[in-house]
């Protein structure tokens, strides 16, 4: 079975502050895919990144960027200098391969609050 | 607009009766997912279809269930003798093959059954 745990349920930061959302997860999967989705007020789940499990490379995307470690079964997200439309609840999710349907498997959520 | 649409947007109903989503996927896209998500959780999954094939369902998609996906456009999830319990956004999501993951989401169906 799989399983994300996303242990922060709220933070709450000033703009132009950091943050780093944890997500740690479990699956018997030798080939999977990790996400990073994110959820504004509107309700409407925007995807923000996928990785694959043999891709350990780290990103940065502008203001975002993602730290997988596979040893450590964790995928986290950082925000630089954030921004008040920043704030949203963010879901990491973990999915098996095309062949198995894909389905994601989401943690409880992180919700960001970004005040000005 | 193009996206994942979702009708109602909201529906309130009174406990026992039946009620109906519809969901119309990005139109290329030949796999639909149903997702619920109750306040302050993550989406569950609930099934899916590839083309108007229903490969899975959760165990959360009791008898009281069933989603359809005729000739694999629209899809629809009804829910019979509504429960309290029901209660909870319903969530649509599309994606293309070979993509792995990568759902294009509507902006859902809020239930309430009173």
């Amino acid at each position: 079975a799989q399983k994300v745990t996303q242990a922060q349920t709220e933070i709450s930061v000033v703009e132009k502050e950091d943050v780093t959302l944890d997500c740690v997860y479990e699956t018997r999967d030798t080939t999977y895919y990790l996400f990073w989705y994110k959820q504004p007020p509107s309700g409407e789940l925007v995807f923000l990144i996928r990785r694959n499990s043999f891709d350990e490379q780290n990103e940065i995307s502008g203001r975002y960027s993602w730290n997988f470690q596979k040893s450590t079964s964790s995928f986290n997200f950082t925000i630089t200098a954030s921004q008040v439309v920043d704030s949203a609840v963010y879901f990491c999710a973990l999915s098996g391969s095309w062949a198995a349907g894909n389905k994601l498997t989401f943690g409880g959520g992180t919700r960001v609050l970004v005040k000005p | 607009d193009t996206g994942v649409s979702q009708d109602p947007r909201h529906k309130i109903t009174k406990r026992g009766q039946n009620v109906t989503f519809r969901c119309d996927p990005i139109s290329e896209h030949n796999r639909l997912y149903w997702y619920r998500q109750t306040l302050g959780q993550g989406p569950e999954f609930l099934t899916y279809f590839q083309n108007e094939a229903q490969l899975e369902k959760s165990r959360l998609l009791s008898d009281r269930f069933s989603a359809e996906r005729p000739k694999g456009s629209f899809s629809t999830l009804e829910i019979q003798r509504t429960e309290q319990g029901d209660s909870a956004m319903y969530l649509c999501a599309s994606s293309l093959t070979g993509e792995p993951g990568e759902l294009f989401f509507g902006e859902g169906s809020r239930l309430t059954v009173l």
